[in-house]
């Protein structure tokens, strides 16, 4: 079963933050996020590992709450290169990666 | 040059017509795997592979087929195409999915008349 983000869809303007929720059914080993232009592949941003500890993007942080099983990205100051779908993706046990419905986001100047 | 391919990177072909999509990365990574994207269901998993002659299905596998006799490679063939099976395809490997970055091909967009 795929994770759940929230919201489907956000637009924002320059300078302005957004929060991204996942949740998912299954118990996890981390979460990674993933962002994804336009006609492109998905992109790694950043992986959150049980015991808190953090792999990626120096300007988007994120947090992993490991007994309910959600994360969330924070993305503050937004920019226009922000502007894409982001996509949590769950690593279970034997490895496999399952991806989220995506967040579409949309910048505006 | 060092990275994760995929071929063809545009298909169209017939309905009930055999169809394989290639998958080839450089960096021996362990895990691969396949998805299909389309719109309002982000990316699914269609089968994944722990490590050459050992594959698992995802969250849709029915109608592919998969094989991997090398770890470079990892071809996946849709026995009798479908129309529900227009799609773009992506493949990604990761060495370890517990921390490590997973890294895509620039995927495939198959179209089946």
């Amino acid at each position: 079963q795929q994770p759940v983000q929230s919201p489907q869809a956000v637009i924002l303007r320059e300078g302005e933050d957004a929060v991204i929720n996942c949740s998912s059914s299954k118990a996890l080993y981390s979460v990674h996020w993933y962002r994804q232009k336009h006609g492109e592949a998905p992109v790694f941003l950043m992986i959150l590992l049980k015991g808190g500890e953090q792999k990626g993007h120096e300007k988007i942080s994120a947090s992993f709450n490991e007994k309910k099983q959600q994360s969330s990205l924070y993305l503050t100051a937004s920019q226009l290169s922000y502007s894409g779908t982001y996509f949590c993706a769950a690593a279970e046990a034997g490895n496999m990666l399952t991806f989220g419905g995506g967040t579409r986001l949309m910048v505006k100047p | 040059d060092a990275g994760i391919t995929q071929s063809p990177r545009y298909k169209i072909t017939e309905t009930g017509r055999q169809v394989t999509l290639m998958c080839h990365q450089t960096w021996s990574h362990s895990y691969m795997f396949w998805y299909r994207q389309d719109l309002g269901h982000g990316l699914r998993l269609i089968y994944y592979s722990a490590a050459a002659d050992i594959t698992d299905k995802g969250e849709v596998p029915d109608g592919y087929v998969v094989s991997r006799s090398k770890t470079e490679n990892f071809p996946l063939t849709l026995e009798s195409a479908t129309r529900s099976q227009t799609s773009v395809y992506f493949c990604a490997s990761i060495q370890f999915a517990g921390n490590t970055e997973a890294f895509f091909g620039q995927g495939t967009r198959l179209t089946v008349v």
